[in-house]
């Protein structure tokens, strides 16, 4: 069965401290990663993508890595602001497949 | 663009009320995706559907049906509510032909409670 595990599950950081999740899945075959921001009271909306080449991508502040022999990727978020307090959900899709799995997210809070 | 939208974004049901949560989209995407989000849980998938006049089940569709005779929208049908189906209910969507970026597009959400 696919399965996508996230670490931690919750977090709290001070406001300019650098953080980094971590996602494992089990997912086969693999066809590619995102990584989801989710504000409280809001739908998710995609940070990254990470298909099966790609090692490191970067949007911002945020940096995502992908090892796809241990199956593992992680999302370092840098110098967090306030606006960065939210569920961070990691999705993997399966090759061929219309049905991304979804983990069940980090909450992250920053603190001033 | 306003991308998904989803009505009504709170309701109370008592148990054994119907009601239908709509979803639309305005930027001609093939599928369309119903999850509900419990609390601390991730977000499961009720129904799906890869175009119009065509439905498929998810991970947990029962209690819910779905229709989809339109390419813009995609109702979700609540027979019967049980309190088991208090969530927090999303709709998304994604373009069948987005050159292998698989982003999904959600909407605000529709926070439903049965009591």
């Amino acid at each position: 069965k696919n399965q996508v595990e996230q670490s931690p599950q919750s977090l709290i950081i001070l406001e300019g401290k650098n953080c980094t999740l971590q996602c494992n899945y089990t997912v086969s075959p693999f066809s590619n990663l995102r990584w989801y921001k989710q504000d409280t009271g809001r739908g998710p909306v995609s940070l990254t993508i990470m298909t099966f080449s790609e090692n490191t991508k970067s949007n911002g502040r945020y940096t995502a890595t992908l090892d796809a022999d241990t199956k593992q990727s992680s999302l370092h978020i840098t110098a967090s602001q306030l606006s960065d307090s939210a569920s961070y959900i990691c999705v993997v899709l399966s090759g061929g497949s219309y049905i991304p799995t979804f983990g069940r997210g980090t909450s992250l809070i920053v603190h001033p | 663009n306003a991308g998904v939208t989803q009505t009504p974004k709170f309701r109370i049901l008592k148990i054994g009320q119907s009601m239908t949560l709509q979803c639309t989209q305005d930027m001609n995407h093939n599928y369309m995706y119903w999850y509900r989000q419990d609390p601390g849980m991730g977000l499961k998938l009720i129904y799906y559907s890869v175009g119009a006049g065509i439905t498929d089940k998810g991970e947990v569709p029962n209690g819910y049906n779905v229709s989809r005779s339109t390419t813009e929208d995609f109702p979700l049908r609540l027979e019967l509510a049980a309190p088991s189906q208090t969530s927090v209910y999303f709709c998304a969507s994604r373009d069948a032909w987005d050159r292998g970026t698989y982003e999904q597009y959600f909407g605000p959400g529709t926070r439903l409670t049965v009591t």
